[in-house]
């Protein structure tokens, strides 16, 4: 079946460090990857999503690349801060079946 | 505007009883989505609407979990009955466009 892979499961930086977390899909029809930043307790909320025709997009500290050959992207944060600690999740859907299929999550501590 | 409402927010029961959710989506969603949280896990997609209409309820246990979306608006959500293995946060979600979804809070369920 179509899954997402998500690694690494928990990631600890220091404080102003860069941190990485990548996902590879298995649906090769999929065509839209947000990902979403859900802190203790609280709802998943999107932070920054790629389409398909694009191969990067930033958004001040937050970037993601998407390699459509390869099946994978990966969120990039640079300048942690403590903040940004969460669990990450990244998704993948396609048009029509707007099934959207999670990652199992990465918990990122960042170091004060 | 007004996020996505849910409610109850927490709700304890004893196995084989029954339980209800209900959403509220953000006003002019047509899409609604209930998805399950488990502790440590992405949200894994139980049915999404079109409007009042169910289009993806593939992942539903439809024996014991049954939903609805009178009017194509809000939506509730029930298991009747209840197993242990169904203590999870229930998280609902809804969107305009295709792609970016607004969660709600989620139910957290603990079956005893």
């Amino acid at each position: 079946g179509e899954n997402v892979e998500q690694h690494p499961s928990t990631l600890s930086v220091q404080e102003g460090d860069s941190a990485v977390i990548k996902c590879t899909y298995s649906d090769s029809a999929s065509n839209y990857f947000p990902w979403y930043k859900q802190e203790l307790g609280k709802r998943p909320q999107l932070i920054i999503d790629i389409r398909s025709n694009v191969g990067e997009k930033k958004d001040q500290r937050i970037a993601v690349t998407l390699n459509k050959t390869a099946k994978h992207f990966s969120l990039h944060i640079t300048e942690t801060q403590p903040e940004d600690s969460a669990v990450y999740f990244c998704a993948a859907s396609k048009t029509g079946g707007f099934k959207t299929i999670f990652g199992a999550g990465t918990r990122l501590f960042v170091k004060a | 505007e007004a996020g996505v409402v849910q409610s109850p927010r927490y709700k304890i029961i004893e196995k084989k009883q029954p339980v209800a959710f209900w959403c509220n989506p953000i006003s002019g969603h047509n899409t609604l989505y209930w998805y399950r949280q488990n502790l440590g896990q992405g949200p894994e997609l139980l049915i999404r609407y079109e409007n009042e209409e169910a289009v993806d309820d593939s992942q539903l246990p439809k024996d014991r979990f049954s939903a609805e979306r009178l009017k194509g608006v809000d939506s509730t959500l029930k298991i009747q009955p209840a197993e242990l293995g169904d203590s999870a946060v229930y998280l609902c979600a809804s969107s305009l466009e295709f792609h970016e979804q607004f969660f709600g809070p989620g139910t957290r369920l603990t079956v005893l």
